[in-house]
C-alpha cells in the first residue's frame, strides 16, 4: 500500500474552513484515498473516501488532484469538536489500513 | 450507521495472566475484522487481519502465539493476549468492514485499554 505524507499539526479558527493536505505520490491506479480521524482515546472515525473524483458528504469534502498524487480534506465550518488527529490513508483491495502519523488539527475559539 | 463494540473497555491484569478482548459488529456482518494496537502518543499499528472461519493473518513482527485471534462468527472476533507482560499495556482497537463490494469503509470499535501490572 502506498505511503502518505501529512503535516504533523495545523491550527484552524472555529467557524472557518479547515483544509488538510496529504501527499500520496506513489498511489496505484486501484488504490483509494481514505480519511479517518481519531479524537483522543477513542477509536478512529471514518470521514470520507475517493478514487479520483471529488467527493462530498455531510462531514467533509475530498478534493483529489487530477494526477491523484495529492488530496485535500476540507471541513467547511470547523468546530471545537473537530479537534482530532486526521489520518490520510491509501489502500487497495486488501482492505488493510496502514496508519501514518496523521495531522493533529487544533480548532481554536 | 454501522456500530462496532468492544468489551471490556478497560482491563487491568497481573503479569503472566491472559486477557480476552471481544469485538462485535452490532448491525452488520463482517467477514473481515482487523486488530490494531496503539501506544501513547503514537499512531495505530495493524496487528492482524481476522477472517471468519479461517486463521488470522499477522503483520510482520506480531507474535501469533502471543496474540491469539479467533473469528468464529460473522459478528464476533476475539483477541487473547496470552501471558501478558507490562510491555503489552496498550490501547487495543478492532475494526470491521462490510464485505461484498470493491470499496468499503472500516468501522472502528471504541478501543480497550489494557494495563498489565
Amino acid at each position: 500500500d502506498a505511503k502518505t505524507t501529512q503535516p504533523p499539526s495545523m491550527d484552524c479558527a472555529e467557524g472557518r474552513a479547515a483544509n488538510l493536505p496529504c501527499n500520496h505520490s506513489t498511489i496505484s491506479g486501484n488504490e483509494y484515498v481514505y480519511w479517518y480521524r481519531q479524537i483522543h482515546s477513542q477509536g478512529p472515525q471514518y470521514i470520507i473516501h475517493g478514487l479520483k473524483n471529488n467527493e462530498t458528504n455531510e462531514m467533509a469534502s475530498l478534493i483529489i488532484t487530477e494526477d491523484r498524487k495529492s488530496s485535500t480534506l476540507i471541513l467547511p465550518h470547523a468546530t471545537l469538536r473537530d479537534t482530532a488527529v486526521y489520518y490520510c490513508i491509501v489502500s487497495g483491495n486488501t482492505g488493510k489500513l496502514i496508519f501514518g502519523q496523521g495531522t493533529t488539527l487544533q480548532v481554536k475559539p | 450507521g454501522a456500530v462496532v463494540s468492544q468489551h471490556p473497555s478497560r482491563v487491568i491484569c497481573k503479569s503472566g495472566t491472559s486477557v480476552k478482548i471481544e469485538c462485535r459488529s452490532l448491525d452488520f456482518q463482517a467477514t473481515t475484522m482487523f486488530w490494531y494496537r496503539q501506544f501513547p502518543k503514537q499512531s495505530l499499528m495493524l496487528m492482524a487481519t481476522s477472517n471468519e472461519g479461517s486463521k488470522a493473518t499477522y503483520e510482520q513482527g506480531v507474535e501469533k502465539d502471543k496474540f491469539l485471534i479467533n473469528h468464529a462468527s460473522l459478528t464476533l472476533s476475539t483477541l487473547t493476549v496470552t501471558s501478558a507482560h507490562p510491555e503489552d499495556s496498550s490501547f487495543y482497537i478492532c475494526s470491521a468492514s462490510h464485505t461484498g463490494s470493491e470499496v468499503y469503509e472500516q468501522y472502528f470499535g471504541p478501543g480497550t485499554r489494557l494495563t498489565v501490572t
